[in-house]
């Protein structure tokens, strides 16, 4: 069956800093692997999807993802972060056979000043 | 983007009431929409689909008799929370699907519900 592990609860950074929130996928085919922002108290935003044209993703907001098969990974990263980019990010996929998404636990990214 | 709306963002009510929360798709058509709660400090959890014209599919473990579904037209879908009590004090985001696409391609989620049971 199709999941998504967030390795990381929690990541900390420094505003400029790089970001890497880590996501391992578990397929029996070539998964669709989604990336969602959600703010305290809000719906939840795309940030980025592969479906399995070009392995490295770019989405919104200077987020990228890059699909490696051989590592079964689909990392979220962005070159240097933002105060903005403070939020809960969710690493999704998609269950073809029951027609609907899987969330990983999340992983709630702190940016110091 | 498309964009949905999800009404009200905070609702208190009192135990033993009942809330109704709505879902609109406000530019496209949704035939599938889906209902998730969310603990605090938790990810979000498939409570129900609901296809429009037809009864929702509930997931395991989630009362249809609690938590009623209608998905009466193309743009709306409402949750009821029944005979509400603390405990399912949570939040609770609606999510819908355009007509014709599939998950594959993006599922569109309202800004969410802060349901409060006293």
């Amino acid at each position: 069956a199709q999941s998504v592990t967030q390795l990381d609860s929690h990541v900390s950074v420094s505003e400029g800093t790089p970001v890497l929130l880590r996501c391992n996928y578990s397929s029996s085919y070539s998964p669709s692997l989604f990336w969602y922002v959600q703010h305290p108290n809000k719906g939840l935003q795309l940030l980025l999807k592969y479906t399995s044209a070009a392995t490295l993703v770019k989405g919104i907001n200077g987020f990228e993802a890059e699909f490696k098969k051989s590592e079964t990974s689909f990392h979220l990263t962005k070159p240097s972060a933002h105060m903005s980019d403070a939020a809960e990010y969710f690493c999704v996929t998609f269950s073809g056979g029951y027609n609907k998404l899987i969330f990983g636990a999340g992983t709630r990214l702190a940016v110091h000043p | 983007g498309a964009v949905v709306s999800q009404h009200p963002s905070r609702v208190i009510c009192k135990s033993g009431t009942s809330v109704k929360i709505e879902c609109r798709s406000l530019d496209f058509q949704a035939t599938t929409m889906f209902w998730y709660r969310q603990f605090p400090k938790q990810s979000l959890m498939l409570m129900a689909t609901s296809n429009e014209g037809s009864k929702a599919t509930y997931e395991q473990g989630v009362e249809k008799d609690k938590f009623l579904i209608n998905h009466a037209s193309l743009t709306l879908s409402t949750l009821t929370v029944t005979s509400a009590h603390p405990e399912d004090s949570s939040f609770y985001i609606c999510s819908a699907l355009a007509s014709g696409a599939d998950l594959r391609t993006e599922a569109f989620f309202g800004q969410g519900t802060r349901l409060t049971v006293v």
